[in-house]
């Protein structure tokens, strides 16, 4: 079965300065991976996906992952945190069922808090 | 293009009432994933549908329900509420059979309160 472990449930920062949002993943075979994004009383935005093409993916906002197969992880992240990044980031990770169907399976999401 | 949409924004209900909730989806997008969303918690899989039939399902019982319409439009009911039920409810549209590698787009959600 597919999962994904998000190591950090808050993650603070200042403006400015890089955020690593960290993420762990359990597969049994080679996975397509997300970071969606979701700010206070909205729906979720997807942030970026990996799909096995480059390792490194580049998605909105300045924001990227790079997938490592060796240590099994897709780190978010982005050079220099701006104060609307504040948010919760979850790690998804895209699960096929027996009837032909695609799930999504969500870490427990990490806070991200900016500061001045 | 229009994204994806959802009705009420916010419900509130009482222990043992039903209630349905509405989503359409983003055009061109045949598949439609119900979640759903605790206080502090990631989104968990209820269930797909694609082209009007259900094609998959999470761990919920049997008194969540939904429908797909010709549209592509799809309704989430849920019967004999329960306080436990109260959740953010997340509706997701995605194109062509909704593939491992297929982007799911997310309505702002129906927030339901049980009392």
């Amino acid at each position: 079965a597919q999962s994904v472990t998000q190591l950090d449930s808050h993650v603070s920062v200042s403006e400015g300065t890089p955020v690593l949002l960290r993420c762990n993943y359990s597969s049994s075979y080679s996975p397509s991976l997300f970071w969606y994004v979701q700010h206070p009383n909205k729906g979720l935005q997807l942030l970026l996906k990996y799909t096995s093409a480059a390792t490194l993916v580049k998605g909105i906002n300045g924001f990227e992952a790079e997938f490592k197969k060796s240590e099994t992880s897709f780190h978010l992240t982005k050079p220099s945190a701006h104060m609307s990044d504040a948010a919760e980031y979850f790690c998804v990770v895209s699960d096929p069922g027996s009837g032909g169907y695609n799930k999504l399976i969500f870490g427990a999401g990490t806070r991200l808090a900016v500061h001045p | 293009e229009t994204g994806v949409t959802q009705s009420p924004t916010h419900l509130i209900k009482t222990r043992g009432q039903q209630v349905t909730l509405r989503c359409s989806s983003q055009s061109g997008h045949n598949t439609v994933s119900w979640y759903q969303q605790a206080l502090g918690q990631g989104p968990q899989f209820i269930f797909q549908y694609y082209r009007e039939e259900e094609n998959g399902r999470g761990n919920f019982p049997p008194r969540f329900s939904g429908l797909q319409f010709p549209n592509y439009s799809s309704e989430l009911n849920v019967n004999a509420l329960e306080l436990d039920d109260s959740a953010l409810y997340l509706c997701a549209s995605s194109p062509q059979g909704g593939g491992l590698t297929d982007t799911q787009y997310f309505g702002p959600g129906t927030r339901l309160t049980v009392l």
